[in-house]
């Protein structure tokens, strides 16, 4: 089966850093890709990985290694504005998304 | 611009009542997607459309029919509504099925008592 797999929950201080993992285990790889949603909002795209390395957008940057099925996305200088669940997703062979249930983030002052 | 806009925005509905959820783009995309988002579960996706006048199934297709009569509009329609229906609905478009970003609607929480 396919599975995508990410922490339920983390916790950070306002200013520092985070690290929000995923793996993935999928029939076919064609891309994974990071949302950022806001309680009670909509799902609103971050990054976009289909090549191993990674990609810096500004505070956020997002990795990956597909040998390792694993992608990671860093967040810096943290801001409360941060708090939201981050949904991990991988576009399999069928070009369609799979998603990890998501991560939230609380960011404490 | 709006991008996409779904209506109801919430509504509670009756088992074994018929229900069709709206769903419009104007942003001319190709490809549009439903999906229900529960808690503690990932986005799944119930039906898809890759461009106007065809749709697929998704990973939970059951109890749920689509059309796509033209580009812009993708109505998700409950034929009976059930308990387990009750559900955040979320609307997606793309440019393509092979394109990088999909864009999601505001969502319609339907609650089935």
């Amino acid at each position: 089966g396919q599975n995508i797999d990410q922490p339920t929950e983390m916790t950070a201080t306002e200013g520092a850093i985070v690290q929000i993992n995923c793996t993935y285990q999928t029939s076919g790889f064609n891309g994974l890709f990071w949302y950022q949603q806001h309680a009670g909002e909509a799902p609103t795209f971050l990054s976009y990985n289909v090549l191993d390395g990674l990609e810096e957008k500004g505070r956020f940057s997002s990795f990956l290694s597909r040998s390792k099925g694993y992608s990671y996305l860093l967040l810096k200088e943290l801001q409360m504005k941060d708090s939201a669940s981050y949904l991990c997703a991988v576009r399999d062979s069928n070009y369609q998304l799979i998603w990890g249930a998501g991560t939230k983030l609380i960011i404490k002052p | 611009i709006a991008g996409i806009t779904q209506a109801p925005t919430s509504q509670i509905l009756a088992a074994g009542r018929r229900m069709t959820l709206r769903c419009t783009q104007d942003m001319r995309h190709n490809a549009m997607y439903w999906y229900r988002q529960d808690l503690g579960l990932g986005l799944r996706l119930i039906h898809y459309s890759n461009t106007a006048g065809t749709t697929g199934k998704g990973e939970v297709p059951d109890g749920y029919s689509v059309s796509r009569a033209n580009t812009d509009d993708f109505p998700l329609t409950l034929a009976s509504a059930v308990p387990s229906q009750t559900s955040v609905y979320f609307c997606a478009s793309s440019d393509s099925e092979e394109a990088d970003t999909q864009y999601f609607g505001p969502g319609t929480r339907l609650t089935v008592l």
